[in-house]
């Protein structure tokens, strides 16, 4: 089991480019959830998936940025027209059923580093 | 609302002495308490977790967290120090009121650095 895998590990763009970050949870599972690592700051949540399905995007800002976790594939974090603000490391969790901090294992992957010069 | 506070961003500690790492906690109701670690280029690792059950949590590593309402922290320790010790160490709070890992709140972060 190769664990929850994210690429690339770095990303740069310009700005008003198009970023995509990929998260592939481990096998079995189909619950993603993805968080966001400004500098300086803890991770934040943004939005948790389970396939085909949007359950929670609470933490995702309200413009340019879009998640998604079709039935076959990774999950898909897309942020259009990057800004400089959206520079930080973009982390992807996953988990075979909804996570609720009991028994079930949230597994977290190694990180997207977003660059936008 | 929830929030944790980690006290110190850096720690650095020579091997084979204790450690301590600060957390404090806030939280509406009864939270449930994680320490994460996190080494370069590696995902984030769960250390322990306390829910509910025993005040002092033992996690992977030889390390130990104790949870204290009364102080709102939930400090991890360690006896002795190893050099693979050093990482990035993550104090997690998730309320049980809001529950689920998608509200999952970090704190900053606490830099460890064992020195010989």
């Amino acid at each position: 089991n190769a664990g929850v895998m994210q690429n690339p590990r770095h990303l740069v763009r310009r700005r008003g480019q198009e970023a995509r970050l990929r998260c592939s949870p481990m096998k079995g599972h189909s619950h993603v959830y993805w968080y966001r690592q400004l500098p300086e700051e803890g991770l934040k949540f943004m939005v948790y998936l389970q396939k085909e399905n949007i359950i929670d995007e609470s933490g995702m800002p309200k413009e340019r940025f879009s998640a998604e976790f079709p039935k076959e594939g990774p999950s898909i974090l897309r942020i259009q027209q990057v800004v400089r603000g959206d520079s930080a490391a973009y982390f992807c969790a996953s988990s075979r059923m909804p996570w609720t901090g009991g028994d079930e294992k949230l597994f977290f992957g190694s990180g997207t580093q977003l660059s936008v010069l | 609302a929830q929030s944790v506070t980690q006290l110190d961003s850096h720690v650095s500690v020579s091997e084979g002495t204790p450690v301590l790492l600060r957390c404090n906690y806030s939280s509406s109701y009864s939270p449930s308490l994680f320490w994460y670690v996190q080494h370069p280029n590696k995902g984030l690792q769960l250390l322990l977790k306390y829910t509910s059950a025993a005040t002092l949590v033992k996690g992977i590593n030889g390390f130990e967290a104790e949870f204290k309402k009364s102080e709102t922290s939930f400090h991890l320790t360690k006896p002795s120090a190893h050099m693979s010790d050093a990482a990035e160490y993550f104090c997690v709070v998730s309320d049980q009121e809001s529950g689920g890992g998608n509200k999952l709140t970090f704190g900053t972060g606490t830099q460890l650095k064992v020195e010989l």
